[in-house]
């Protein structure tokens, strides 16, 4: 059974940096399969996407984010982490990480982390 | 970047109501399109992949159709534990969500 699992600090100060890791269980991000994504919901809005990367370090992500982004991935963890700067309250969300979409088909995101809160403020 | 519309943003239902939501591409997408149910708090489960399969699990009145630029989900009888909230998802070109469909009781 493929699990994720996201971790980091519930609460980040304005304009510091959001750095959030997700543990992948049941599969491995180097099987090259799929893209390992990250999504976020802020409170009462819909699902926005941010980005995914490859198990290479290839990376896409939402151009409304992308100057203040970066991903990366640890192969021998079976980990991908996310990383935004510069914070604002507008960022405050759950973040959630899932795996897909697929490299050989597009089939959308079939397991999802349970997600985590990330509050910023002072 | 692909736009996903979906409508309507919320309804209200019955149990054992025919429910029908549509998601619109603002270009063609094949068939790469996911529908995802959201209870409150917590995270989104995948219902419906490649426009029309339904994912292991996932009970028989779900249903999915269309392909290119017009998507539907139906849930054929409503039942309680149905109210939720339903995404859909294209991942032809980077990924995209429609904004969302509240399914409330009448």
């Amino acid at each position: 059974q493929v699990q994720l699992l996201e971790s980091g600090p519930g609460l980040v100060k304005p304009s510091q940096t959001l750095s959030l890791t997700c543990t992948v269980s049941g599969d491995s991000i180097s099987s090259g399969d799929h893209f390992w994504s990250w999504i976020r919901q802020p409170p009462g809005k819909g699902l926005e996407p941010i980005g995914y990367i490859y198990y290479s370090g290839n990376s896409h992500s939402n151009p409304s984010l992308r100057s203040r982004l970066g991903m990366s991935v640890d192969t021998s963890k079976n980990q991908f982490s996310l990383q935004l700067r510069s914070v604002t309250a507008e960022d405050t969300a759950v973040y959630y990480c899932a795996r897909g979409p697929g490299i050989a088909a597009r089939w959308g995101l079939h397991y999802w982390g349970q997600g985590i809160l990330v509050t910023v403020s002072s | 970047a692909i736009q996903m519309t979906q409508s309507p943003s919320s309804l209200s239902a019955s149990v054992g109501d025919r429910v029908t939501i549509t998601c619109r591409a603002s270009e063609a997408i094949r068939n790469n399109l996911s529908w995802y149910q959201q209870k409150p708090g917590k995270a989104p489960k995948l219902l419906i992949y490649a426009a029309s399969t339904l994912q292991s699990g996932v009970p028989s009145r779900f249903s999915g159709s269309g392909s290119d630029t017009s998507f539907t989900l139906t849930i054929s009888s409503l039942q309680p534990e149905d109210f939720a909230t339903y995404y859909c998802l294209q991942d032809y070109n980077y990924f995209t969500f429609g904004g969302g469909t509240k399914v409330e009781m009448k």
